[in-house]
């Protein structure tokens, strides 16, 4: 399998932050790589798909870059309902593996 | 827009078989266009991919799964299901259906998730 990892493991930040995720892959995976959003007790919420696409109702402040092995979800302007963790995931191969999360926090 | 909802006991005992139902509104199962999925997130920790089914039966599965799991379709009631054998505490866990898009190659829809605890 594909494996994942994200840094930072969490983060704090404050409202009008501008927030990077980085996501990487043990191999490359050309930009087969999306976002999800997850809030505690509510389901997954898709941000981005195939590294930069950004989901049809997603704000425009969220975006995604990168290919290969490296990739990052940038926030530009935090705002409260962002507070989460977000999951990178590959969609290269089955089992399409998600990543451990980055949790974002208020400081 | 599709909606999916799982449903099942939230409560099972271990070296018992946990069985839970999505149920898909407003959406065919019997797209080519989707696979049926199953994620579990276990408490404070990230997500986990089960396994998925495609509309003609086909199943892919989480090795480390595979011997205990089975995922089936009933279209004609627009529902697919999971069964896991043989749980123990390690299974517990919030479990979620969700529908992956092929095109898109992403999970677009979700279930809200159900907990499932394993203890006697």
């Amino acid at each position: 399998d594909i494996q994942m990892t994200q840094s930072p493991s969490s983060l704090s930040a404050s409202i009008g932050d501008r927030v990077t995720i980085t996501c990487r892959a043990n191999q490359s995976i050309s930009i087969a790589l999306n976002w999800y959003q997850k809030k505690p007790g509510k389901a997954p919420q898709l941000l981005i798909h195939t590294a930069s696409t950004l989901q049809s109702g997603v704000p425009s402040r969220f975006g995604g870059s990168g290919s290969g092995t490296d990739f990052t979800l940038t926030i530009s302007s935090l705002q409260p309902e962002d507070f989460a963790t977000y999951y990178c995931q590959q969609s290269y191969s089955p089992l399409f593996t998600f990543g451990p999360g980055t949790k974002v926090d208020i400081k | 827009q599709v909606q999916l909802r799982e449903s099942g006991p939230g409560l099972v005992k271990p070296s018992q078989t946990l069985s839970l139902i999505c149920t898909v509104s407003s959406g065919s199962v019997n797209s080519a266009n989707y696979y049926w999925s199953w994620i579990r997130q276990h408490p404070g920790q990230g997500l986990e991919w089960i396994g998925y089914i495609y509309y003609t039966g086909s199943t892919f599965y989480n090795a480390s799964l595979k011997s205990r799991v089975t995922i089936s379709l009933d279209s004609s009631k627009s529902q697919f299901s999971l069964i896991l054998n043989s749980v123990t505490p390690a299974d517990t866990a919030v479990y979620f259906c969700a529908r992956w898009d092929i095109p898109v190659a992403a999970l677009d829809s979700w279930g809200q998730g159900t907990p499932v605890i394993v203890s006697s």
